[in-house]
């Protein structure tokens, strides 16, 4: 238990939607990161958020954007979604030191 | 740019035999390096990490040493477990930056009785 949790589990859309991806954070946690995780293949950073501002990004389009919240929530949001963006979706925190992230259980998107 | 290779799966193995999963990694500077494992259904858990030459991590009687000659983080099991069947990734994390992870290809392992 990890204390980071991810809302929903499971979502299926179709190609052209929108969707936002939830997520919890541990209390006290200012960092929390979104990763990408297609099947069979390992999380491919997508970015990170530090105290409500983007601190970093991997290789992803603009149509892939976040946010932070003070409360320790967070969301990813794809638009335009594209067949390929299926995948499990993953967020995790950490504390200032970033010395351990913690991953939520992840949401599940299949797009069709 | 900075990259994590792994022994490439599946790996079978009876119960109580030993387990080396390779990792070797490709990065700027010294990275902090981890293991991580993936249960079916679930996200990741931390299973262990070294955050400097010569550290060894370990838990759960699973064992990684941060190589910085070989570059590598092979991690050991000495008797494995029917429960210790899931995947397992490699990562690494650069010092300065943005605080990002970046992740091998995983290895699933299955453990038989």
């Amino acid at each position: 238990e990890t204390g980071v949790t991810q809302s929903p589990t499971h979502l299926i859309k179709t190609r052209g939607q929108q969707v936002t991806l939830r997520c919890s954070s541990q209390s006290g946690h200012n960092t929390v990161s979104w990763y990408q995780q297609a099947l069979g293949q390992g999380p491919q950073f997508i970015f990170q958020y530090y105290r409500e501002e983007e601190n970093g990004r991997g290789n992803f389009p603009p149509r892939f954007s976040g946010l932070q919240f003070p409360n320790y929530s967070s969301e990813l949001n794809v638009n335009a979604l594209e067949l390929d963006d299926s995948a499990l979706y993953l967020c995790a925190s950490g504390g200032e030191d970033l010395s351990t992230q913690y991953f939520g259980p992840g949401t599940r998107l299949t797009v069709l | 740019g900075d990259s994590v290779t792994q022994m490439e799966g599946p790996v079978t193995l009876s119960e109580e035999a030993f387990l080396t999963i390779n990792c070797t990694y490709t990065a700027t500077g010294y990275p902090s390096l981890f293991w991580y494992v993936q249960y079916p259904g679930e996200g990741l858990q931390l299973l262990l990490k070294a955050t400097k030459a010569d550290d060894k991590g370990s838990n759960k009687g699973f064992e990684a040493t941060y190589r910085k000659e070989t570059t590598s983080f092979h991690l050991e099991k000495g008797s494995v477990q029917v429960s210790d069947s899931a995947v397992y990734f490699c990562a690494l994390r650069r010092v300065q930056g943005a605080q990002k992870l970046v992740f091998g290809q995983g290895t699933r392992l299955t453990i038989n009785p």
